[in-house]
């Protein structure tokens, strides 16, 4: 069973589009955290919410931390070429240092 | 400053045959984490150092799989003998002591990976 559920599994859009992409789960976390991969890289964070309703905004990425703190989004305003790459949120799991990865979004922009 | 880095970047080995991974974390991390994504499935945890200790090793599949860090410095796994169903990308993550404060504060950094092809 996956802890961490993201949709779409795969996303194509075209440059200028808006995007949501989901990561849920039936479990409370105490923060969660999104990851950007670009092909031969490793994750890189962009952003942790702590707090249940959290709004985090990076640029044109807005991430936001459900009021129950099972689930997330992030939205993409006018998506760029360069935002292309797979999506990963990530959380740790209760009571230990052990972080748990979604099977990600994988995300492609067309110019 | 240097980031986290990997060694080999990729690897083709037998069935059979030994391979040892090895990770240079960014210099003054205490943490360092090993993972592993087979393809088609997430990134799964593998270990957890805090300096030369390891404090976390519930992830790893077998005693096929020994990691060391020595010093505290750098880290190896090794994989002896090898299996088709170890093939995947094995990423290493570092980041800096909590200092008491809460592990979900902390940024890890992710090396590019191994890409490692059991034949």
């Amino acid at each position: 069973t996956q802890l961490l559920e993201q949709s779409p599994q795969f996303l194509s859009i075209q440059e200028g589009e808006n995007l949501t992409v989901y990561c849920n789960s039936s479990s409370v976390f105490s923060s969660l955290q999104w990851y950007r991969q670009e092909p031969g890289e490793g994750p890189v964070l962009l952003v942790t919410v702590v707090t249940g309703g959290e709004v985090k905004k990076l640029k044109r990425l807005t991430f936001q931390f459900g009021d129950a703190r099972k689930d997330s989004s992030l939205h993409i305003t006018a998506a760029q070429p360069g935002d292309t790459g797979l999506y990963l949120c990530a959380v740790l799991y209760s009571g230990t240092y052990k972080y748990i990865f979604g099977t990600g979004t994988r995300l492609k922009v067309l110019a | 400053e240097a980031g986290v880095t990997q060694f080999p970047s990729h690897s083709v080995i037998e069935k059979g045959q030994t391979v040892t991974l090895r990770c240079d974390p960014i210099s003054g991390h205490d943490n360092l984490y090993w993972y592993r994504r087979v393809m088609g499935k997430e990134i799964k945890f593998l270990l957890h150092f805090v300096k030369e200790s390891k404090q976390d090793e519930s992830g790893m599949p077998n005693n096929r799989f020994l990691a060391e860090r020595t010093g505290g410095t750098y880290s190896t796994l090794k994989v002896q003998p090898a299996e088709l169903e170890d093939s995947g990308v094995y990423f290493c993550a570092s980041s800096q002591d909590f200092l008491g404060g809460s592990p979900f504060q902390e940024t890890q950094y992710f090396g590019p990976g191994t890409r490692l092809l059991v034949l």
